[in-house]
């Protein structure tokens, strides 16, 4: 499985975009990249997952650059209500229909009024 | 429904007990997991169960003892549990790349 390194703390101000770099340099070829958040004493949720180039959605934006060894989460104008932790997960959908991945140690974001 | 439901929420017991901890998801996701978490650390993973079959066990001692009756639940039986296995614990389904996984709220585990 691929090992995925992360800033284990980041500060930021309400309203400007937070950029969460993680890197995963023996990525697969077969492996997604998949970004989670959680909040104390819940599960995570799931905010964003692609392959290569760049992903968005209504919350947040991938980059993965070419080669693949690293993607970057960008929240744009964060709140004070993004404060939360944040995982990078690379795995692949094994036979047998389960994904198989490992948590790293998570990214916790501060946001500051 | 695009839930994990999960209960209870909250569990004592002593290390003498037997507990079990449900997990629930209707969303036909055929893959169904079961995460440990301590305190400020990141969730581990202890079972797989991949269409009703246990696929990955994580070498967890036999004092947590997994079952998923049917697709769309999943149970984790708990006997002679130890402090140190207080923790919470997460259940979550997946199908398929692009979605990820959807995780339950979880149960807080707390053995006495």
């Amino acid at each position: 499985l691929a090992k995925t390194t992360q800033p284990i703390s980041m500060d930021s101000y309400e309203g400007q975009e937070v950029n969460i770099t993680c890197s995963h340099n023996n990525i697969a070829t077969n492996d997604y990249i998949t970004w989670y958040q959680q909040f104390p004493s819940q599960g995570p949720r799931f905010i964003i997952q692609g392959y290569k180039t760049k992903v968005t959605n209504e919350v947040a934006s991938l980059f993965i650059p070419a080669d693949r060894k690293s993607s970057t989460l960008s929240l744009p104008r964060v709140s004070l209500s993004d404060t939360a932790v944040y995982y990078c997960l690379v795995g692949d959908m094994v036979t047998g229909g389960y994904q198989k991945v490992t948590f790293g140690t998570g990214t916790k974001l501060q946001v500051i009024p | 429904d695009t839930e994990v439901t999960q209960t209870p929420k909250h569990l004592v017991m002593g290390m003498t007990n037997k507990k079990s901890l449900k997990c629930e998801q209707h969303m036909g996701h055929r893959a169904m997991y079961w995460y440990k978490q301590k305190a400020k650390k990141p969730p581990e993973l202890m079972f797989v169960y991949s269409y009703e079959k246990l696929s990955i066990n994580e070498s967890v001692p036999s004092r947590f003892s997994p079952e998923c009756p049917n697709s769309s639940l999943l149970n984790l039986h708990l006997h002679a549990l130890q402090p140190e296995d207080s923790a919470l614990y997460l259940c979550a389904s997946s199908q398929g790349t692009g979605n990820g996984y959807t995780f339950g709220s979880g149960t807080r585990l707390t053995v006495v």
